[in-house]
């Protein structure tokens, strides 16, 4: 069965470094795009970034851009978020979740059960 | 932050049907762009209810449905479970944040 699981969250300073990681299993891994979507304590869903299947290509929300860089190995079947000069807004729980696609249209389909980052000092 | 509108909350009770809205804008529902939902449970991993506005992935009971009209969405849970208490999200993509978004979540409560 498809499954992801997201480790390396934790508590870190403002203005320091975190590497997520996103391990996949059960499926095909270099035939699927992954996705880093977040969520701040009492907030919604927050998309963050996206990285294709064969890592070409790369997209990342503004709110991110120029701070955190999405990554992928595939002889580890795993997807890394690489997150730098992290803010207290980037607090939360962040999930990966495979992109599925129908006829062209794009969603989550499957997602991991999350890993918490919290930024204090 | 979130560009998809929801009521924050809607009950009813068991056996009953609720309705959920997100409402959009012409650079994302408005535009053409198709809408998901997702059903959360703090703690778990979210779950893909609906996917390209009507369509249910495999073991999605009939309960829950789909639409979209203009520059809103819609989904419908018929015959209300206590199973069925979660947070909702509907999720498009807009165009001129060149993003994907989503909805500000609906608690849905089953009295």
């Amino acid at each position: 069965q498809v499954q992801l699981v997201e480790s390396g969250g934790g508590v870190v300073q403002p203005g320091r470094s975190l590497r997520l990681s996103c391990a996949a299993s059960g499926f095909t891994f270099s035939r699927y795009s992954i996705h880093w979507v977040r969520q701040a304590p009492g907030k919604g869903l927050e998309w963050v970034a996206v990285i294709s299947y064969d890592g070409s290509n790369k997209f990342y929300a503004d709110s991110v851009k120029g701070r955190f860089t999405i990554s992928r190995d595939s002889s580890k079947n795993t997807v890394y978020l690489q997150m730098n000069s992290l803010r207290a807004e980037d607090t939360g729980v962040y999930y990966c979740a495979r992109e599925d696609c129908s006829g062209g249209i794009c969603y989550f389909g499957y997602w991991g059960l999350g890993t918490p980052v919290t930024v204090s000092s | 932050q979130s560009v998809l509108t929801q009521p924050p909350s809607v009950s009813g009770a068991p056996g009953q049907r609720v309705t959920i809205f997100c409402t959009g804008s012409s650079s994302n529902i408005g535009a053409g762009y198709d809408v998901h939902w997702y059903q959360y449970l703090p703690g778990t991993a979210p779950k893909l209810l609906i996917y390209v506005n009507s369509n249910r992935p495999s073991g999605v009971p009939d309960r829950f449905s789909g639409s979209k009209s203009g520059t809103s969405a819609s989904l419908a849970i018929t015959g209300l479970q206590a199973e069925d208490e979660a947070d909702y999200y509907c999720q498009s993509y807009d165009s001129s944040l060149s993003a994907y978004v989503f909805g500000t979540g609906t608690k849905v409560t089953v009295l």
